[in-house]
């Protein structure tokens, strides 16, 4: 059974950062690509980050490119998302997702979410 | 980046009704888009892939069309699991991008 745990979510001041992680089982973690897709409270979904199964392809959203730093440890089976210099706007819950496949955006699993809160 | 409209943005229906939901593409992406259910509180889950394959397990009531820029999901015969917001997502190219979701209502 293919799982996802977010973890790391917390509050944090404007200007500060924070390091996201999900842990992830039931699959051969390497054979494919992850994101990281965040909703703020009462909005829609915005993507965030992509990485390909080995890691050396890596996007960003323009909202976020300079700022957010996905990666991952295929040793671990574990996603990351190092997030720096947070703004208000980026108060979201943080899901991240299974590709279908090695460089895939189609997204078949999804965690529970990890909650960011971006406040002074 | 691509932009995707979802359209509408609510709709009001009963158990039983046909419901078809559109997104459009600024820009042709053969048929890389998806559709996602999400219910309040709980995470996305995939509905139909490369426009309209349908993911393992989803009833066969769900059914998605189209390619290039124009793309429709449909749901015939609404069940009342069925009411929740619904979004499209392309994967053609990167950053991926989502419809602005239709949140569709018991009426």
């Amino acid at each position: 059974e293919v799982q996802l745990l977010e973890s790391g979510g917390d509050l944090v001041q404007p200007g500060g950062s924070l390091r996201l992680s999900c842990a992830a089982s039931g699959f051969s973690f390497s054979s494919n690509a992850m994101s990281w897709v965040r909703q703020a409270p009462g909005k829609g979904l915005d993507w965030v980050s992509g990485i390909s199964g080995s890691g050396g392809s890596t996007n960003y959203a323009d909202s976020v490119k300079g700022r957010f730093t996905i990666s991952r440890d295929n040793s671990k089976s574990t996603l990351y998302l190092q997030m720096h210099s947070l703004r208000v706007e980026d108060t979201a819950i943080y899901y991240c997702a299974k590709g279908t496949g090695y460089n895939s955006g189609t997204l078949d699993y999804w965690g529970q979410g990890t909650l960011v809160t971006v406040s002074s | 980046a691509i932009q995707m409209t979802q359209s509408p943005s609510s709709l009001s229906a009963s158990v039983g009704d046909r419901v078809t939901i559109t997104c459009r593409a600024s820009q042709g992406i053969r048929n890389d888009l998806g559709w996602y259910q999400q219910k309040p509180g709980k995470a996305p889950k995939l509905l139909v892939y490369g426009a309209s394959s349908l993911q393992s397990g989803v009833p066969s009531r769900f059914s998605g069309s189209g390619s290039g820029t124009d793309f429709t999901l449909t749901i015939t015969s609404l069940q009342p699991e069925d009411f929740a917001t619904y979004y499209c997502l392309q994967d053609y190219s990167y950053p991926l991008t989502f419809g602005g979701g239709t949140k569709v209502e018991i009426k």
